[in-house]
C-alpha cells in the first residue's frame, strides 16, 4: 500500500511569487491534513480537509489555502511568499477524521523563499 | 491552556547506551491520548505510540518502552541499547481539545553516536 506522497519534494521561490505543494493521502483515507515545521518553531498545524470541506485551520494568514479534490488528494497554496514562509510542511491523512489521530505523515516538501 | 514540553532539546549517547526522552503535558481534559513520533533525517513523521490516558500500564516494544505516570503528567519514552539508526528528531504530541488537532512539543534530537 502506497504512502502519504507530497510533490515536491523541494520548492524553490522567490519573495512575493505563489507556492503550491499537493499532497495525496493513503488510499480511503479522506482526511487530510497540513502542517508547518518551520526551524525553531516546531510543528504547526495548518489547515484540515475532510470529504473536500475545509474543516478547521490554524493560526495562519489567509493567503495560506488548499482545496481538497474528489479523490481526497489536496493542494496547499502560498500567496505572496515571504522569507518567513521557509520551512517543510508536511502532510499526514487519516480514516477517520477528528479524534482518532491515526495520522499516516508524508515526507514534505522542504520550501525555500529566496 | 493545553500544553506539550520536552525539556531536553537534544541528547548525545554512545551506541548501546540506554537513553530516556522526558514529555510533559498540561490538560485539562479527563481522558486524553498521548502520542510519540520518530522523524528521521528524511523528513517524515513516523508513528511510535498512542497511548489512552485510560491504560497507565507501561508498553514495551521491542528496545522501546514507554513510562506513563498521570500523576505527574509525563509520558517519558526509553530506548534501550540504542543504534545509530535510532538518530533523529523525537517529538511528543497531544489533542488539543478544541479543534481535533495535535499539540506538539518542541522535540528532542537523539544523537547516537557509534
Amino acid at each position: 500500500e502506497a504512502g502519504v506522497t507530497q510533490s515536491p519534494t523541494h520548492l524553490i521561490k522567490t519573495r512575493g511569487q505563489q507556492a503550491t505543494l499537493r499532497c495525496s493521502p493513503i488510499s480511503g483515507h479522506t482526511s487530510v491534513y497540513w502542517y508547518q515545521q518551520a526551524l525553531g518553531l516546531g510543528l504547526q498545524f495548518l489547515l484540515w480537509y475532510d470529504e473536500g470541506e475545509e474543516r478547521n485551520r490554524g493560526n495562519f494568514p489567509p493567503r495560506f489555502s488548499g482545496r481538497q479534490f474528489p479523490n481526497y488528494s489536496s493542494e496547499l497554496n502560498v500567496n505572496a511568499l515571504e522569507l518567513e514562509d521557509s520551512a517543510l510542511y508536511l502532510c499526514a491523512s487519516s480514516l477517520i477524521p477528528g479524534e482518532d489521530y491515526g495520522y499516516t505523515f508524508g515526507s514534505g516538501t522542504r520550501l525555500t523563499v529566496v | 491552556a493545553q500544553k506539550v514540553t520536552q525539556a531536553q532539546t537534544e541528547i548525545s549517547v554512545v551506541e548501546k547506551e540506554d537513553v530516556t526522552l522526558d514529555c510533559v503535558y498540561e490538560t485539562r481534559d479527563t481522558t486524553y491520548y498521548l502520542f510519540w513520533y520518530k522523524q528521521p533525517p528524511s523528513g517524515e513523521l513516523v508513528f511510535l505510540i498512542r497511548r489512552n490516558s485510560f491504560d497507565e500500564q507501561n508498553e514495551i516494544s521491542g528496545r522501546y518502552s514507554w513510562n506513563f505516570q498521570k500523576s505527574t503528567s509525563s509520558f517519558n519514552f526509553t530506548i534501550t541499547a540504542s543504534q545509530v539508526v535510532d538518530s533523529a528528531v523525537y517529538f511528543c504530541a497531544f489533542p488539543s481539545d478544541s479543534n481535533y488537532q495535535l499539540i506538539w512539543g518542541a522535540g528532542t534530537k537523539l544523537i547516537i553516536k557509534p
